[in-house]
């Protein structure tokens, strides 16, 4: 089963706007994360948010956690340009011993673009 | 640190020759993850280690893949015989317990 599904799939706006992406997961989580990719190029760490964790800012980012629902979303503000790359939230869960070694399960991911 | 390091970066190969993709881990970092990604099934995590150990493998697709992390600096993901399925950015990526997960720039393999 899919774990971090987002939605929505693209999202195009104009500089300055916000962008809202939301993530689902299916299982209990330690944490959840939330990465960017350019085009090309290798996963950048955005946020974490813990799971007994509510809320969480960084910068123009703030990621909201509601683990009754499962679900996530990273908001950016007063976007610009260059934040044009996909978006993927991944979890981090508890293996059936309890213990997690950091593995990431991610999502499809949202394609974000920023028109200037 | 010059963070995760992945080579080559491209590769082509024909179908059925081996191909051997490398990584070196950021420094004092002491769990490794392989990941693939395609349009198709996006980021799918193939094996990762802990202390040089392989910890969970399910995720290799097949006997054709096989990972080794004979030190804490250096792994490598082996395909051998090598399909045009196997067609993908190969990412690996590093932690440590006190940090998130880094990533390389990835191999963008091609089977032809």
């Amino acid at each position: 089963s899919q774990q971090g599904e987002e939605d929505p799939q693209a999202l195009s706006i104009q500089e300055g706007e916000n962008a809202t992406m939301n993530c689902s997961y299916k299982t209990s989580i330690n944490n959840l994360q939330w990465y960017r990719q350019n085009s090309g190029r290798g996963l950048v760490h955005l946020i974490l948010i813990r799971s007994n964790e509510r809320e969480k800012h960084s910068g123009r980012l703030r990621v909201t956690l509601d683990t009754s629902k499962k679900s996530s979303s990273l908001l950016i503000t007063a976007s610009r340009a260059a934040d044009t790359a996909s978006y993927f939230c991944a979890t981090d869960a508890p293996n059936a011993g309890g213990t997690s070694y950091g593995k990431l399960t991610f999502g499809q991911g949202t394609i974000l673009t920023v028109h200037p | 640190d010059a963070g995760v390091i992945q080579s080559p970066r491209h590769e082509v190969t024909e179908m059925g020759q081996e191909v051997t993709l490398r990584c070196k881990p950021i420094s004092g970092h002491n769990s490794l993850f392989w990941y693939r990604q395609t349009m198709m099934r996006g980021l799918e995590l193939l094996i990762y280690f802990n202390n040089n150990v392989p910890i969970d493998d399910s995720g290799m697709p097949e006997d054709r893949f096989s990972a080794k992390m004979p030190n804490a600096s250096f792994s490598t993901l082996k395909i051998q015989p090598s399909e045009p399925r196997d067609s993908a950015v190969y990412f690996c990526a590093s932690k440590s317990e006190f940090t998130e997960a880094f990533f390389g720039q990835g191999t963008r393999l091609t089977v032809v």
